[in-house]
């Protein structure tokens, strides 16, 4: 029973390029979230994505973030424009409801932007 | 405004003695606390937690206390071994918004044989 996967692993991108962070949440989970752990800090809630619906956005960056979980295939993070203040890991999470405590968490992605 | 406070950034314990990581909170309405365990590039792992209407829970080595009046809890780990030896992340949830965690910033536990 594979968990969360989530790819790239590692991502490398230059200052104003855009970025794409794929999760694939574990089987039968229909609740994804995703959180940023910037350097020294906990992880931060970012969204809340049920199929096809975000949930809750409120953690999102006003500008240049999106996020979208469709029917078919995975959830994807998108960064657009990318400055080096998004350098960070991003964790992606599911859960089989929308709770808190049932939430498994994927390797997460590294993105570095140069 | 950080609303869960780890503030041990590391700590370091011989192996077979008791490792004590301690969480502060500041929101009265988390209805519930967890401990994540987390190695060098990897995602967090989910380690034990505990119900606000509980003051304690127990799995193997592990053990987790809540004082609600001090709103404060920790995670004991006994005996201590090297691999434990990673970061533990506290979190809380629920209050209103059950599926948000809010993290502490993490306490780096090193194990020494």
């Amino acid at each position: 029973n594979a968990g969360v996967m989530q790819n790239p692993r590692h991502l490398v991108r230059r200052r104003g390029q855009e970025a794409r962070l794929r999760c694939s949440p574990m089987k039968g989970h229909s609740h994804v979230y995703w959180y940023r752990q910037l350097p020294e800090e906990g992880l931060k809630f970012m969204v809340y994505l049920q199929k096809e619906n975000i949930i809750d956005e409120s953690g999102m960056p006003k500008e240049r973030f999106s996020a979208e979980f469709p029917k078919e295939g995975p959830s994807i993070l998108r960064i657009q424009q990318v400055v080096r203040g998004d350098s960070a890991a991003y964790f992606c999470a599911s859960s089989p409801d929308g709770r808190g405590d049932t939430q498994y968490f994927g390797p997460g992605t590294r993105l570095t932007v140069l | 405004d950080q609303q869960v406070k780890q503030n041990s950034p590391s700590l370091s314990v011989q192996e077979g003695r008791i490792s004590i990581l301690n969480c502060d909170y500041t929101n009265s309405m988390f209805d519930y606390f967890l401990w994540y365990k987390k190695y060098p590039a990897e995602g967090p792992t989910f380690l034990i937690s505990i119900s606000s209407i509980k003051d304690k829970n127990e799995d193997g080595r592990f053990t987790v206390f809540l004082n609600k009046s001090a709103k404060h809890l920790s995670l004991h780990i006994v005996p201590s071994q090297p691999g434990d030896s990673a970061v533990y992340f506290c979190a809380a949830g629920g209050g209103g918004s059950n599926y948000k965690l809010t993290f502490g910033k993490g306490t780096l536990l090193t194990v020494n044989p």
